[in-house]
Protein backbone atom coordinates (compact mmCIF):
# COMPACT_ATOMS: atom_id res chain seq x y z
CA UNK A 1 0.00 0.00 0.00
CA UNK A 2 0.90 3.17 -0.46
CA UNK A 3 0.26 6.70 1.67
CA UNK A 4 1.10 10.37 1.06
CA UNK A 5 2.24 13.21 3.00
CA UNK A 6 1.89 16.84 2.29
CA UNK A 7 3.60 18.26 5.71
CA UNK A 8 1.84 21.87 5.23
CA UNK A 9 -2.01 22.09 5.45
CA UNK A 10 -1.71 26.12 4.93
CA UNK A 11 1.04 27.90 2.75
CA UNK A 12 0.79 31.84 2.70
CA UNK A 13 3.20 33.67 0.29
CA UNK A 14 3.57 37.24 -1.36
CA UNK A 15 3.21 37.65 -4.68
CA UNK A 16 6.26 37.02 -6.52
CA UNK A 17 7.91 35.14 -3.90
CA UNK A 18 9.34 31.48 -4.38
CA UNK A 19 7.14 29.23 -2.98
CA UNK A 20 8.16 24.81 -1.55
CA UNK A 21 4.89 22.67 -1.23
CA UNK A 22 6.19 19.41 0.47
CA UNK A 23 5.14 16.15 -0.60
CA UNK A 24 6.98 12.69 1.39
CA UNK A 25 5.06 9.30 0.18
CA UNK A 26 5.80 6.05 1.19
CA UNK A 27 5.67 2.60 -0.76
CA UNK A 28 6.54 -1.00 -0.73
CA UNK A 29 6.75 -1.23 -4.53
CA UNK A 30 7.51 1.54 -7.20
CA UNK A 31 5.57 4.33 -7.99
CA UNK A 32 4.42 7.15 -10.20
CA UNK A 33 4.46 10.78 -8.65
CA UNK A 34 2.22 13.78 -9.43
CA UNK A 35 1.04 16.96 -8.47
CA UNK A 36 -2.64 18.21 -9.52
CA UNK A 37 -3.98 21.47 -8.47
CA UNK A 38 -7.32 22.42 -7.38
CA UNK A 39 -9.29 25.72 -8.25
CA UNK A 40 -12.24 26.49 -6.00
CA UNK A 41 -15.26 24.33 -6.45
CA UNK A 42 -13.55 22.88 -9.68
CA UNK A 43 -12.27 19.65 -10.52
CA UNK A 44 -8.20 18.79 -10.54
CA UNK A 45 -6.48 19.46 -13.16
CA UNK A 46 -3.04 17.59 -13.70
CA UNK A 47 0.31 20.11 -12.89
CA UNK A 48 2.90 17.92 -13.28
CA UNK A 49 3.82 13.80 -13.15
CA UNK A 50 7.29 11.99 -12.68
CA UNK A 51 7.22 8.67 -14.87
CA UNK A 52 10.73 7.78 -15.15
CA UNK A 53 14.04 9.28 -16.28
CA UNK A 54 15.34 12.53 -14.93
CA UNK A 55 14.15 13.47 -11.37
CA UNK A 56 13.62 16.86 -11.97
CA UNK A 57 10.15 17.17 -13.96
CA UNK A 58 8.51 20.80 -15.43
CA UNK A 59 4.76 21.35 -15.39
CA UNK A 60 2.43 24.00 -16.58
CA UNK A 61 2.22 27.00 -15.24
CA UNK A 62 5.76 27.51 -14.05
CA UNK A 63 5.75 24.49 -12.01
CA UNK A 64 8.45 22.00 -11.35
CA UNK A 65 8.90 19.67 -9.07
CA UNK A 66 12.56 17.04 -8.23
CA UNK A 67 11.75 13.07 -7.22
CA UNK A 68 14.18 12.39 -4.66
CA UNK A 69 13.95 8.37 -4.11
CA UNK A 70 16.41 8.28 -0.93
CA UNK A 71 14.20 10.91 0.59
CA UNK A 72 10.97 9.45 -0.64
CA UNK A 73 10.26 12.71 -1.35
CA UNK A 74 8.85 14.94 -4.61
CA UNK A 75 8.66 18.71 -3.53
CA UNK A 76 6.75 21.13 -5.79
CA UNK A 77 8.50 24.78 -6.41
CA UNK A 78 8.03 28.20 -8.41
CA UNK A 79 10.21 30.77 -8.67
CA UNK A 80 8.14 33.58 -8.51
CA UNK A 81 4.05 32.96 -7.69
CA UNK A 82 1.03 35.15 -8.81
CA UNK A 83 -2.18 35.75 -7.25
CA UNK A 84 -3.88 32.89 -10.13
CA UNK A 85 -1.47 30.80 -8.15
CA UNK A 86 -3.68 30.87 -4.86
CA UNK A 87 -5.44 26.78 -5.19
CA UNK A 88 -5.20 23.72 -3.36
CA UNK A 89 -2.74 21.57 -4.54
CA UNK A 90 -2.33 17.80 -4.10
CA UNK A 91 0.39 15.18 -4.57
CA UNK A 92 -0.68 11.63 -5.15
CA UNK A 93 1.04 8.24 -6.51
CA UNK A 94 0.13 5.50 -7.78
CA UNK A 95 2.17 1.78 -7.99
CA UNK A 96 3.41 1.07 -11.04
CA UNK A 97 2.17 -1.23 -13.05
CA UNK A 98 -1.25 -1.54 -11.66
CA UNK A 99 -4.32 -2.36 -14.19
CA UNK A 100 -6.37 0.72 -12.87
CA UNK A 101 -4.36 3.16 -11.87
CA UNK A 102 -5.60 4.08 -8.34
CA UNK A 103 -4.41 7.20 -7.46
CA UNK A 104 -3.61 8.03 -3.53
CA UNK A 105 -3.67 11.67 -2.19
CA UNK A 106 -1.76 13.67 0.32
CA UNK A 107 -4.83 15.83 2.08
CA UNK A 108 -3.52 18.73 0.25
CA UNK A 109 -2.04 22.43 0.57
CA UNK A 110 -3.66 25.54 0.60
CA UNK A 111 -1.78 27.82 -1.05
CA UNK A 112 -2.23 31.59 -0.44
CA UNK A 113 -1.26 34.01 -2.60
CA UNK A 114 -0.70 37.70 -0.78
CA UNK A 115 -0.29 40.94 -2.62
CA UNK B 1 -12.23 15.60 -27.60
CA UNK B 2 -13.39 13.96 -24.80
CA UNK B 3 -15.49 15.32 -22.01
CA UNK B 4 -16.89 14.22 -18.49
CA UNK B 5 -19.91 15.67 -16.65
CA UNK B 6 -20.80 15.42 -13.40
CA UNK B 7 -24.48 15.85 -12.27
CA UNK B 8 -25.87 17.20 -9.76
CA UNK B 9 -23.70 20.32 -8.95
CA UNK B 10 -24.95 20.44 -5.79
CA UNK B 11 -26.99 18.92 -3.73
CA UNK B 12 -28.67 18.96 -0.05
CA UNK B 13 -30.02 16.13 1.10
CA UNK B 14 -31.10 14.48 4.71
CA UNK B 15 -29.74 12.18 6.31
CA UNK B 16 -31.62 8.29 5.66
CA UNK B 17 -32.34 9.48 2.40
CA UNK B 18 -30.99 8.05 -0.95
CA UNK B 19 -28.47 9.05 -3.50
CA UNK B 20 -27.68 8.87 -6.69
CA UNK B 21 -24.77 10.89 -8.53
CA UNK B 22 -24.30 10.64 -12.03
CA UNK B 23 -21.04 10.42 -14.45
CA UNK B 24 -20.82 10.32 -17.87
CA UNK B 25 -17.76 10.45 -20.78
CA UNK B 26 -18.04 11.61 -23.89
CA UNK B 27 -15.32 10.96 -26.94
CA UNK B 28 -14.07 8.06 -26.09
CA UNK B 29 -14.90 4.47 -25.51
CA UNK B 30 -14.00 1.29 -22.76
CA UNK B 31 -12.29 3.89 -20.42
CA UNK B 32 -11.19 3.37 -16.83
CA UNK B 33 -13.43 5.26 -14.39
CA UNK B 34 -12.98 6.55 -10.62
CA UNK B 35 -15.21 7.85 -8.23
CA UNK B 36 -13.00 9.71 -5.39
CA UNK B 37 -14.53 11.71 -2.59
CA UNK B 38 -12.96 14.91 -0.53
CA UNK B 39 -14.36 15.27 2.98
CA UNK B 40 -13.83 18.45 4.48
CA UNK B 41 -10.15 19.22 5.61
CA UNK B 42 -9.41 16.42 3.92
CA UNK B 43 -7.03 15.09 0.60
CA UNK B 44 -8.94 12.67 -1.68
CA UNK B 45 -10.14 9.35 -1.34
CA UNK B 46 -10.73 6.52 -4.06
CA UNK B 47 -13.75 5.20 -3.28
CA UNK B 48 -14.76 2.73 -6.72
CA UNK B 49 -12.85 2.54 -9.90
CA UNK B 50 -14.44 0.42 -12.69
CA UNK B 51 -12.41 -0.99 -15.98
CA UNK B 52 -15.11 -2.32 -17.58
CA UNK B 53 -19.40 -2.61 -17.80
CA UNK B 54 -20.56 -3.91 -15.00
CA UNK B 55 -17.07 -4.27 -13.44
CA UNK B 56 -16.88 -2.11 -9.85
CA UNK B 57 -14.43 -2.46 -7.76
CA UNK B 58 -14.60 -0.95 -4.31
CA UNK B 59 -11.36 0.36 -2.14
CA UNK B 60 -13.19 1.63 0.68
CA UNK B 61 -16.03 -0.26 3.18
CA UNK B 62 -18.95 2.46 3.40
CA UNK B 63 -23.19 2.51 2.95
CA UNK B 64 -22.13 3.71 -0.84
CA UNK B 65 -21.74 1.31 -4.37
CA UNK B 66 -21.04 2.06 -7.81
CA UNK B 67 -22.46 1.06 -10.67
CA UNK B 68 -21.48 1.00 -14.56
CA UNK B 69 -24.49 -0.02 -16.39
CA UNK B 70 -23.54 1.55 -19.55
CA UNK B 71 -19.97 1.97 -20.88
CA UNK B 72 -19.14 5.70 -20.18
CA UNK B 73 -21.35 6.13 -17.35
CA UNK B 74 -20.56 5.47 -13.72
CA UNK B 75 -23.13 5.98 -11.06
CA UNK B 76 -22.57 6.46 -7.09
CA UNK B 77 -25.51 5.37 -4.94
CA UNK B 78 -26.68 5.40 -1.32
CA UNK B 79 -29.85 3.84 0.26
CA UNK B 80 -29.47 5.82 3.40
CA UNK B 81 -27.41 8.51 3.62
CA UNK B 82 -25.16 9.08 6.46
CA UNK B 83 -23.90 12.85 7.91
CA UNK B 84 -20.55 11.47 7.39
CA UNK B 85 -21.28 11.57 3.40
CA UNK B 86 -21.00 14.76 3.13
CA UNK B 87 -18.26 15.83 0.49
CA UNK B 88 -17.04 16.98 -3.18
CA UNK B 89 -17.67 13.70 -5.10
CA UNK B 90 -14.96 13.55 -8.22
CA UNK B 91 -15.78 11.38 -11.08
CA UNK B 92 -12.77 10.63 -13.36
CA UNK B 93 -11.68 8.65 -16.32
CA UNK B 94 -8.16 7.55 -17.92
CA UNK B 95 -7.79 5.64 -20.82
CA UNK B 96 -6.86 1.85 -20.51
CA UNK B 97 -4.21 1.32 -22.61
CA UNK B 98 -0.11 1.67 -21.35
CA UNK B 99 1.71 1.52 -18.33
CA UNK B 100 0.30 4.77 -17.16
CA UNK B 101 -2.56 7.35 -18.68
CA UNK B 102 -3.56 10.24 -17.23
CA UNK B 103 -6.89 10.84 -15.28
CA UNK B 104 -9.04 13.45 -15.96
CA UNK B 105 -11.39 15.00 -13.70
CA UNK B 106 -14.93 16.00 -13.73
CA UNK B 107 -16.32 19.42 -12.13
CA UNK B 108 -17.57 17.22 -9.10
CA UNK B 109 -20.98 17.48 -6.92
CA UNK B 110 -20.73 19.01 -3.81
CA UNK B 111 -22.74 16.80 -1.51
CA UNK B 112 -24.46 18.20 1.96
CA UNK B 113 -26.21 15.96 4.48
CA UNK B 114 -28.50 17.75 6.80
Amino acid sequence: AQSVTQLDSQVPVFEEAPVELRCNYSSSVSVYLFWYVQYPNQGLQLLLKYLSGSTLVKGINGFEAEFNKSQTSFHLRKPSVHISDTAEYFCAVSAQNQGAQKLVFGQGTRLTINP
Amino acid sequence: SQTIHQWPATLVQPVGSPLSLECTVEGTSNPNLYWYRQAAGRGLQLLFYSVGIGQISSEVPQNLSASRPQDRQFILSSKKLLLSDSGFYLCAWSLTSGSWNEQFFGPGTRLTVL
